[in-house]
């Protein structure tokens, strides 16, 4: 089966400009996640969707971070203006369903570079 | 609140002897537990997983994990360590609610 896509795999670009990272998930996951992951650390949780509905954004910087998964399949996250502490690689998991407990299927991953 | 604690954030060994990674969890409710690996600027991958079945989880790459309920411990061990194992590990716990819980990581550092 196809694994979790993301794209792209790389991006540079200036502080207080724009970006955006899309994610498809394997099929049929109905949970999707995107974490960030600064260099040298774990993952942090940005933003938990259940189909199309958001489960959990409590630690997404909502002044600047945007997510949306309006049928409830793919997702794009976006972040507008970026900053320096953006930097960052962006990881797109999936899972089964809100009360699976199964493992996380994660993608390559979006490295963000802001200058 | 729940909680996941990998006990060393560094750990070295030298190549073709054990490894032990370290990580307690809080509560004592059935939790599903993994180990994920993540090699330098790699994704990360599911190495094993623990789900209410058999206490001893093989996974891949020789590694193996133990679920002790009594203890909270779900530490991720291997009889010989190989250069390529040299990564970040990270263990996760979940319980029936959707909130995954993440510990710190702990890199494996392997001594030719």
């Amino acid at each position: 089966e196809a694994g979790v896509a993301q794209s792209p795999r790389y991006k540079i670009i200036e502080k207080r400009q724009s970006v955006a990272f899309w994610c498809n998930p394997i099929s049929g996951h109905a949970t999707l996640y995107w974490y960030q992951q600064i260099l040298g650390q774990g993952p942090k949780l940005l933003i938990q969707f259940q189909n199309n509905g958001v489960v959990d954004d409590s630690q997404l910087p909502k002044d600047r971070f945007s997510a949306e998964r309006l049928k409830g399949v793919d997702s794009t996250l976006k972040i507008q203006p970026a900053k320096l502490e953006d930097s960052a690689v962006y990881l797109c998991a999936s899972r089964a369903g809100l009360g699976s407990t199964g493992e996380l299927f994660f993608g390559e991953g979006s490295r963000l570079t802001v200058l | 609140a729940q909680s996941v604690t990998q006990l060393d954030s560094h750990v070295s060994v030298s190549e073709g002897t054990p490894v032990l990674l370290r990580c307690n969890y809080s509560s004592s409710y059935s939790p599903s537990l993994f180990w994920y690996v993540q090699h330098p600027n790699k994704g990360l991958q599911l190495l094993l997983k623990y789900t209410s079945a058999a206490t001893l989880v093989k996974g891949i790459n020789g590694f193996e994990a133990e679920f002790k309920k009594s203890e909270t411990s779900f530490h991720l061990t291997k009889p010989s360590a190989h250069m390529s194992d040299a990564a970040e590990y990270f263990c996760v716990v979940t319980y029936s609610n959707y909130q995954l819980i993440w510990g710190a990581g702990t890199k494996l550092i392997i001594k030719p």
